[in-house]
């Protein structure tokens, strides 16, 4: 059964403080692994595809990673208006996507 | 573009009830998909439909329904509610074709079941 866990499922930083958010999955054959941002009351707003180990994507602070076991969103400098809940999700066969449960990032001036 | 849009935004139903939630796109976009977002369970997928004329049960489809109305339009609809169904309901569409898969999500209906 692919399963998808992401990690912390909170995270606090100060304003400019760097971290990581993991996302690791087990599934066979993925066609792809997705970031997505939710803001509250919001729908999830894409990030990044990812589709083979060894890619990387980039959008102005977010560095999004891929290994064969897990994906990481790595947050540089990051601002209060980072501050949302981050999804990732995977897409094995079929037309479905698996989703985590989200980590919720809060940013503090 | 308004991209994918939902109606309505809130709902409040008694048990029993029946509604429709209602959802399109106008990105010419083949896949659309109903999930629901529950506390600590993330989102799961309730119904899709692959392209017009066709739709598919997803993780949790008991108690729903869903019409395909044409290529922009995919409803979904609660027969009967239940006080489990209380949750937040996303509808997504697809990019036909390609390569790419990431979905695409509208604002959310937030429907509570007394």
């Amino acid at each position: 059964e692919d399963q998808v866990t992401q990690s912390p499922e909170a995270l606090r930083l100060q304003e400019g403080e760097s971290s990581s958010l993991n996302c690791s999955y087990t599934v066979s054959g993925l066609r792809g692994l997705f970031w997505y941002r939710q803001d509250p009351g919001k729908g999830p707003e894409f990030l990044f595809t990812l589709y083979s180990a060894g890619e990387e994507k980039e959008k102005e602070r977010l560095k999004a990673t891929l290994t064969k076991k897990e994906s990481f969103l790595h947050i540089t400098a990051p601002k209060p208006e980072d501050s949302a809940t981050y999804l990732c999700a995977v897409q094995a066969t079929g037309y479905a996507l698996n989703f985590g449960k989200g980590t919720s990032l809060l940013v503090t001036p | 573009n308004a991209g994918v849009t939902q109606t309505p935004k809130f709902q409040v139903l008694k048990t029993g009830q029946s509604m429709t939630l209602q959802c399109a796109q106008d990105m010419n976009h083949n896949s659309m998909y109903w999930y629901r977002q529950d506390p600590g369970m993330g989102l799961r997928l309730i119904y899709y439909s692959a392209s017009e004329g066709t739709t598919d049960k997803g993780e949790v489809p008991n108690g729903y329904n869903v019409s395909r109305l044409n290529k922009r339009e995919f409803s979904l609809r609660l027969e009967s509610a239940a006080p489990s169904q209380t949750s937040v309901y996303f509808c997504a569409s697809r990019i036909p074709g390609g390569s790419s898969y990431e979905q695409y999500f509208g604002p959310g209906t937030r429907l509570t079941v007394t």
